[in-house]
């Protein structure tokens, strides 16, 4: 199975800040299925981000993602108050998902 | 609206069984698949498996083989989890969710089901 490693673990950032989120993959990911979430404590995940990069319907703009092969990014810009959570990665090979183990964004 | 609705908290001795349901509503239940995604306290979110409400096909991960069954009532719109032989590594939040196959994504969640197993 595909392995996704997220970095960096915790990410302190302030409000207005930009974000920059990795998720690298231990194989080649189709860009189609890889996709990141949101959640906040006591929460279910909320999809932001599928296909690498179409935002989800209702995401705000300043949420973008990109990359491709192995190594894929979530960015963040301008940090609203509401965007400190956890950001989780999710990739489908061979009809087998996984996620990556989450990057906790903290205000700093 | 669209939304998956699943059953309470549930308190398990080890090696006892739990099933979880997960209903459905404001979308064709038949449309898509139901996949079953679980988080250990403080921990990441792991996938399960999936199954196919048309069919009742079922793919489960090799992790779970032979201790879990996803079934489903087409007439109700619920989809069910059952996990067995309990162990208390199994205590955690069970999300259902449902798949959009065309990039398998999961874009509506349930709210969670925390089984504890003690």
């Amino acid at each position: 199975e595909i392995v996704l490693t997220q970095s960096p673990g915790t990410l302190s950032l302030s409000p207005g800040e930009r974000a920059t989120l990795s998720c690298r993959a231990s194989q080649s990911v189709s860009s189609r299925y890889l996709a990141w979430y949101q959640q906040k404590p006591g929460q279910a995940p909320r999809l932001l981000i599928y296909g690498a990069s179409i935002r989800a319907t209702g995401i705000p703009d300043r949420f973008s993602g990109g990359g491709s092969g192995t190594d894929f990014t979530l960015t963040i810009n301008r940090l609203e108050p509401e965007d400190f959570a956890v950001y989780y990665c999710q990739q489908c090979g061979s009809s087998v998902i996984t996620f990556g183990q989450g990057t906790r964004l903290e205000i700093k | 609206q669209v939304q998956l609705v699943q059953s309470g908290a549930e308190v398990k001795k080890p090696g006892a069984s739990v099933k979880v349901s997960c209903k459905a509503s404001g979308y064709t239940f038949n449309g898509y698949y139901m996949d079953w995604v679980r988080q250990a306290p403080g921990q990441g979110l792991e996938w399960m498996g999936r199954i196919n409400p048309n069919s009742g096909a079922t793919n489960y991960t090799q992790k779970f083989q032979g201790r879990v069954t996803m079934t489903r009532d087409t007439s109700i719109s619920t989809a069910y989890m059952e996990l067995s032989r309990l162990r208390s590594d199994d205590t955690a939040v069970y999300y259902c969710a449902r798949l959009v196959t065309l990039y398998d994504v999961f874009d509506i969640w349930g709210q969670g089901t925390m089984v504890t197993v003690s």
